[in-house]
């Protein structure tokens, strides 16, 4: 079974500052693809930034980067530059080959001014 | 704009009442899915589609059905709700793997209240 963890609850940060949310999975494929999205308290789910398993080099969009580590399968977010903006909750989800998505349990992100 | 149309945004039901959540998207997704978000337990998966006429479980099937008479429409329905489908629930689409925008496109969520 596929299965992704993110053990950071909350975490808080300083407008201006660099904040990192962490995420690992468990899965025995090889192909698959890892996102990010983020839900501000309009509830919409916002696609933040995806990884193909198979590409080497980490995605970037803008502020946003991930840490790819597909031997250790870590995924983590990294937002620089934090604004207030940016407070949400962040979930981590893993696409399997046929289709299906796992999410993680979110990480409520405080920006403070 | 294109996307996924999801209603109600809110509604209260009694116990044993039924209901069907509505899910329209017109972007010719071929997979649709249905998850519930309860509070430190993340997005779980209720129902899924990967096309027209095809539909299977997900992690917490019970007490919800599903159809996909269109790639356009895939309603959930509540038979008999009780307090404990009290939640959020989004329907979600995507194309498949391998084609651009394989990410999933939200709707905006319904928030259910069972009393």
């Amino acid at each position: 079974a596929q299965t992704v963890t993110q053990s950071q609850p909350e975490m808080s940060v300083q407008e201006a500052e660099t904040v990192t949310l962490s995420c690992t999975y468990d899965t025995s494929e090889s192909d698959y693809y890892l996102f990010w999205y983020k839900q501000p308290p309009s509830r919409q789910m916002i696609l933040v930034i995806r990884q193909e398993a198979y590409k080497q080099q980490n995605a970037t969009e803008n502020r946003f980067s991930v840490n790819f580590q597909k031997a250790a399968k870590s995924f983590s977010l990294k937002i620089s530059d934090s604004q207030l903006g940016d407070a949400a909750m962040y979930f981590c989800a893993y696409r399997r080959t046929g289709n299906q998505f796992y999410f993680g349990t979110g990480t409520s992100l405080t920006v403070i001014p | 704009n294109a996307g996924v149309t999801q209603t109600p945004k809110f509604q209260v039901l009694k116990t044993g009442q039924s209901m069907t959540l509505q899910c329209a998207q017109d972007m010719n997704h071929e997979y649709m899915s249905w998850y519930r978000q309860d509070p430190g337990m993340g997005l779980r998966l209720i129902h899924y589609s990967v096309g027209a006429g095809i539909t299977d479980q997900g992690e917490v099937p019970n007490g919800y059905n599903v159809s996909r008479s269109t790639t356009e429409d895939f309603p959930l329905r509540l038979l008999s709700a009780a307090p404990s489908q009290t939640s959020v629930y989004f329907c979600a689409s995507s194309k498949p793997q391998g084609t651009e925008n394989y990410g999933y496109t939200f709707g905006s969520g319904t928030r259910l209240t069972v009393v």
